[in-house]
């Protein structure tokens, strides 16, 4: 079954560290980009961060550039975001997503095809 | 630009049709694609590129570029197409992906 599923979210202080990852499973993994999209309480969907299939090239949203950084590790099929210096706002549920990427000068894209479940990070005191 | 404007909520009568549209520079030169979202549940893609939708997403959703604006259209509007849409589409300049801020559609 072709699967993401994401793990290390929870309850910070602001301030502090927190690191996601996300397992995938049933697809050959090394072959797609992959990115962190978010999702505050009742709110829109905002992207975050991404990475290319070889993790060559990565990519931030300005409102996280600085304080996360993305990476992936190919022969454990598993993405990852450390997360630095949490602020209230980035308070969301964080989805893992399969993504795919067409840098061209016209009719580029950012298509988001597969997406797991999600999970929630707090930055509360 | 680095905006998607979406209509916040939309309704249709059970079996009618229904636009939901998303407005932007950034549609000028780059492909659109739409999310659903469900209460509780992550988002879905649905509609990609020209008109593309990924298997099991039922054919009443259909989209269109014109200009800035992309628009997505569900013919004969089901209960379960009650949800949240989201447009996405690229800043050209950036090479980053922006979304609208969503639309709750409504079925009557």
């Amino acid at each position: 079954e072709v699967q993401l599923l994401e793990s290390g979210g929870g309850l910070v202080q602001p301030g502090g560290s927190l690191r996601l990852s996300c397992a995938a499973s049933g697809f050959g993994f090394s072959s797609y980009a992959m990115s962190w999209v978010r999702q505050a309480p009742g709110k829109g969907l905002e992207w975050v961060s991404g990475i290319s299939g070889n993790g060559a090239n990565t990519f931030y949203a300005d409102s996280v550039k600085g304080r996360f950084t993305i990476s992936r590790d190919n022969s454990r099929n598993t993405m990852y975001v450390e997360m630095n210096n949490l602020r209230g706002e980035d308070t969301a549920t964080y989805y893992c997503v399969r993504t795919e990427i067409g840098d061209y000068l016209v009719l580029g894209y950012w298509y988001f095809h597969l997406w797991g479940r999600g999970t929630l990070v707090t930055v509360s005191s | 630009s680095s905006e998607l404007t979406q209509d916040p909520a939309v309704s249709v009568a059970l079996g009618q049709t229904v636009r939901i549209t998303c407005q932007g520079d950034s549609l000028r030169n780059n492909y659109a694609s739409w999310y659903q979202q469900k209460p509780g549940q992550a988002p879905i893609l649905v509609i990609y590129g020209k008109n593309n939708r990924p298997p099991g997403i039922p054919d009443r959703l259909s989209a269109s570029r014109s200009g800035n604006t992309a628009s997505l259209t569900i013919t004969g509007a089901q209960a379960e197409d009650e949800a949240d849409y989201y447009c996405n589409s690229r800043n050209s300049d950036s090479n980053r992906p922006l979304f609208g801020g969503g639309t709750r559609l409504t079925v009557l």
